[in-house]
């Protein structure tokens, strides 16, 4: 299965708050799990990314929790901000002799209201 | 930070006729990418490309779709005949271990 499951579709926070979105997947193979945020009109840009060798990473106000065993990842956006305001996508890595490519989840959007 | 450069930024076509995009990698990245993404849904994976040959490609890669590294810098993709469904933006990207994505060139058609 290659599917990557994302939830919710669409958050919205107040500002300083919590945003949590959440991913699930089913193939063991999948070997880096990043974040992209996406403005409209705007390519995806890499948030963070983790290995499934780590259960956690924090880069700032960004931390991607990761449970290998239920085989789901998850994006806390701490103090959340109106310019955070985007459409985030939780991706899974997958190779196939030299290439690898990205699977990626539905897309949450995110609302912070000020 | 290098980047990944796309153009047109905005592609409009009429059904048929052929359309060409293209892409400038990073470089010295050897991987190359195409994605598509239909407005409102999610990023989907068209072909990888390595070494001037496709080593793997979607299911929505089908005949009218082609890649090409003309010249040593570029990286096009070729939509032969298109189609309504073909409206999107499309994304070049190229990979060292994490992706790098381009701006995105919007095609619509018409």
């Amino acid at each position: 299965q290659q599917q990557v499951k994302q939830s919710p579709q669409s958050l919205i926070v107040q500002k300083g708050g919590i945003s949590i979105i959440n991913c699930a997947y089913e193939n063991t193979a999948f070997d880096y799990f990043p974040w992209y945020q996406q403005f409209p009109g705007k390519g995806p840009a890499l948030l963070i990314a983790i290995r499934p060798d780590v259960s956690e990473k924090k880069e700032g106000r960004f931390t991607i929790s990761f449970n290998k065993s239920a085989k789901q990842f998850s994006l806390h956006i701490m103090d959340s901000q109106p310019g955070d305001s985007a459409t985030y996508f939780c991706a899974a890595s997958l190779y196939s002799g030299n290439t690898g490519k990205l699977i990626f989840g539905q897309g949450t959007t995110l609302q912070v209201k000020p | 930070e290098p980047e990944v450069t796309q153009t047109p930024s905005h592609q409009v076509t009429q059904m048929g006729q052929e359309v060409i995009l293209r892409c400038v990698p990073i470089s010295n990245h050897l991987y190359f990418y195409w994605y598509r993404q239909i407005l409102g849904q999610k990023v989907e994976f068209l072909v990888s490309f390595y070494n001037n040959e496709i080593s793997e490609k979607s299911e929505i890669f089908d005949d009218q779709f082609s890649v090409e590294r003309p010249d040593g810098s570029n990286f096009t993709l070729k939509i032969r005949s298109t189609k309504l469904e073909d409206s999107a933006m499309y994304f070049c990207a190229t990979e060292t271990g994490r992706w790098f994505f381009g701006p995105g060139t919007r095609l619509t058609v018409l």
